[in-house]
């Protein structure tokens, strides 16, 4: 069966630094993976998406992610965190196409 | 705004009563989704409909649940004799599915999620 595991429930950064929120994937073909983001009160935006295109993945909002097979992992990083990405964020992955598999989330603090 | 719209935003009831949540998808998207996310955890999908049809649905859909989409738009989600485990936040979402040839309808993989709708039992 399809499943993701979010290592990091809770990820606390200073403003300015690396984020590394990390995840690896379960799937028993090739998966296709996805980011999304929960700002609270408000609805699930997709941060970008892997579709067995080039492994490194860009989204919006200067995150990236990088799809790597032999460690089934699709680690999301974003090179200097600012305040405004304080957020839970999911890691998925798609089953069949048809619909979405969450992992339980992790929440990133970003301290000023 | 053409965005997912649900509603009640948030219902609060007593144990043993019924509720409906309504969704409105974007307009052109033929797939419609129901997940339920509880506090700490990721979403969970309930079900999902492709046009009018309902496609799959989990096995946390009990049988107190029902969801239907009359005419390929909107959707409602019912909730009989609510318990209190039933307490969660409901999304919708929707999507462009495309159809694959033999390997019939395929989702084109991003889903737009409405804002929930937040149940409490009392």
């Amino acid at each position: 069966a399809q499943s993701v595991t979010q290592l990091d429930s809770h990820v606390s950064v200073s403003e300015g630094t690396p984020v590394l929120l990390r995840c690896n994937y379960s799937s028993s073909y090739s998966p296709s993976l996805f980011w999304y983001v929960q700002h609270p009160n408000k609805g699930l935006q997709l941060l970008l998406k892997y579709t067995s295109a080039a492994t490194l993945v860009k989204g919006i909002n200067g995150f990236e992610a990088e799809f790597k097979k032999s460690e089934t992992s699709f680690h999301l990083t974003k090179p200097s965190a600012h305040m405004s990405d304080a957020a839970e964020y999911f890691c998925v992955v798609s089953v069949y196409g048809n619909k979405l598999v969450f992992g339980a989330g992790t929440i990133l603090r970003v301290k000023s | 705004d053409t965005g997912v719209s649900q509603n009640p935003r948030h219902k609060i009831t007593k144990r043993g009563q019924n509720v409906t949540f309504r969704c409105d998808p974007i307009s052109e998207h033929n797939r419609l989704y129901w997940y339920r996310q509880t506090l700490g955890q990721g979403p969970e999908f309930l079900t999902y409909f492709q046009n009018e049809a309902q496609l799959e649905k989990s096995r946390l859909l009990s049988d107190r649940f029902s969801a239907e989409r009359p005419k390929g738009s909107f959707s409602t989600l019912e909730i009989q004799r609510t318990e209190q485990g039933d307490s969660a936040m409901y999304l919708c979402a929707s999507s462009l599915g495309s159809t694959g040839g033999l390997a019939g309808v395929q989702n084109t993989g991003e889903l737009f999620f409405g804002e929930g709708s937040r149940l409490t039992v009392l």
